[in-house]
């Protein structure tokens, strides 16, 4: 089984629906991040969390919103999708106890959103 | 801004040879940086990571560089074989223990 899991895989969805990304994680780390990569833009951070009661903005979180239900789990809304929020989504790990400020990150298998 | 930029367009190699990838950043002073390899479809996999103070790091046919006097990495494969064709990243760490991405470089080698 995969360390870090999301789902779903594929969506697609209408403008203006909520739509919700889940990721979940058994390598037992504290930091979790979610990304959005477009072609030609590679990997941008949409929000980050460092433990269960901290969630940071990155650095493109309008229209998107994060819980961090527990310590393995990570999801991302869209409140209300646009078109432009057609993405590959990734989610990501780190273990910070390495000794570096962020450490290596793992991630996710994606999930690839189309928003009609 | 910070900004990272890699190799826009693909490189394309044959087998054997050494495929060199370049990154080069503005506006940042990482205190290290790291490579990642992306196959399609495919979450990006760490590779290599190097701090400010090291020059250079290998690991089997990779090899990465830094100089953060041109804030440039440069990321070399050696004895390049098909199966090291994908999309290579690079990142830079910033305060608050964030990475953040460059756009990455396709990689096809050729047999």
């Amino acid at each position: 089984d995969a360390d870090v899991t999301q789902t779903p895989r594929n969506r697609i969805t209408k403008t203006g629906k909520r739509i919700m990304l889940e990721c979940s994680q058994t390598k037992g780390h504290d930091r979790m991040y979610w990304y959005r990569q477009d072609p030609g833009l590679g990997l941008r951070l949409i929000y980050y969390s460092f433990d269960v009661k901290d969630i940071n903005k990155g650095e493109i979180s309008d229209g998107y919103s994060v819980s961090r239900q527990a310590q393995a789990k990570f999801s991302l809304s869209l409140e209300s999708a646009i078109p432009n929020q057609t993405a590959l989504y990734f989610c990501a790990t780190s273990d910070p106890d390495r000794g570096l400020d962020t450490g290596e990150l793992f991630f996710g298998e994606g999930s690839r959103l189309t928003v009609l | 801004s910070q900004k990272i930029e890699q190799n826009s367009e693909a490189l394309n190699i044959q087998e054997g040879k050494t495929a060199t990838l370049t990154c080069n950043y503005t506006n940042y002073s990482p205190a290290y940086l790291q490579w990642y390899r992306q196959d399609p479809g495919r979450g990006p996999v760490f590779l290599l990571l190097i701090r400010e103070n090291e020059k250079e790091k290998r690991k089997e046919r990779l090899k990465v560089t830094f100089d953060t006097t041109l804030k440039q990495s440069l990321f070399h494969i050696t004895a390049s074989q098909p199966a090291d064709s994908a999309t290579y990243l690079c990142a830079l760490d910033t305060q608050g223990g964030k990475l953040i991405f460059g756009q990455g470089t396709e990689l096809s080698v050729k047999p």
